[in-house]
């Protein structure tokens, strides 16, 4: 079984519009951590958030946050004001315990921001 | 302090040659992973490694084989390299083993076997 899913292989948003990217996650572990990391076309990885399995708050960096679910076992990652510079990858990922403390990607979805 | 650096960024190999791609953090850090990344598959991990002189298998790891000879280096070897290991290589490192922590990238290496 998948670990993390991205249903979502492309998105478009309008500039300055709010956009969801959606992930779901499947654990048995009670620890983990869960990651949003944005790859743009240049081909770096960049973290972009992280939330924790015991965080009670959803967790947020700038225009970024990130909508947990525990009990649906999702980690949606909501980009608030839209840039044209948010045009990229974005992959959900997870770090569990019990599989000794590795990551575990999504397929990603591409995210284009139209002007 | 460079974080996770790669060598080489780029590379062509013919079918059948050996590559040793090569990973160096500065950072100390215990664990080292590498991943490939091919389009529509995210990440997947191909081995990894909790300190220096240790190494284990990941998701993908037929037809490479690493060291952590040193805990600062953690080489990824391709002994008879095939098309199917056409990929885009990453080199990450969390400074600890906690699940609270995030991975530093290193710049990736785009590998293509003709």
């Amino acid at each position: 079984a998948q670990k993390i899913t991205q249903t979502q292989p492309g998105m478009f948003v309008q500039e300055k519009e709010a956009v969801t990217l959606d992930c779901t996650y499947d654990t048995s572990d009670q620890s983990y951590g869960l990651f949003w990391y944005k790859q743009p076309s240049s081909g770096e990885m960049i973290f972009l958030i992280y939330q924790g399995s015991y965080d009670e708050q959803n967790a947020t960096e700038g225009r970024y946050s990130l909508n947990f679910q525990k009990a649906r076992k999702s980690a949606n990652l909501v980009i608030s004001a839209s840039q044209l510079g948010d045009s990229a990858m974005y992959f959900c990922a997870m770090r569990e315990s019990l599989t000794g403390n590795q990551f575990y990607f999504g397929t990603g979805t591409s995210l284009t921001v139209i002007p | 302090n460079a974080g996770v650096t790669q060598t080489p960024k780029f590379r062509v190999l013919k079918t059948g040659q050996s590559m040793t791609l090569l990973c160096a953090q500065d950072m100390n850090h215990e664990y080292m992973y590498w991943y490939r990344q091919d389009p529509g598959m995210g990440l997947r991990l191909i081995h990894y490694s909790v300190g220096e002189g240790t190494t284990a298998k990941g998701e993908v790891p037929d037809g490479y084989n690493v060291s952590r000879l040193k805990k600062q280096n953690f080489l990824l070897g391709l002994e008879s390299a095939a098309p199917s290991q056409t990929s885009v290589y990453f080199c990450a490192s969390p400074p600890t083993s906690g699940s609270t922590d995030t991975q530093y990238f290193g710049p990736g290496t785009r590998l293509t076997v003709l």
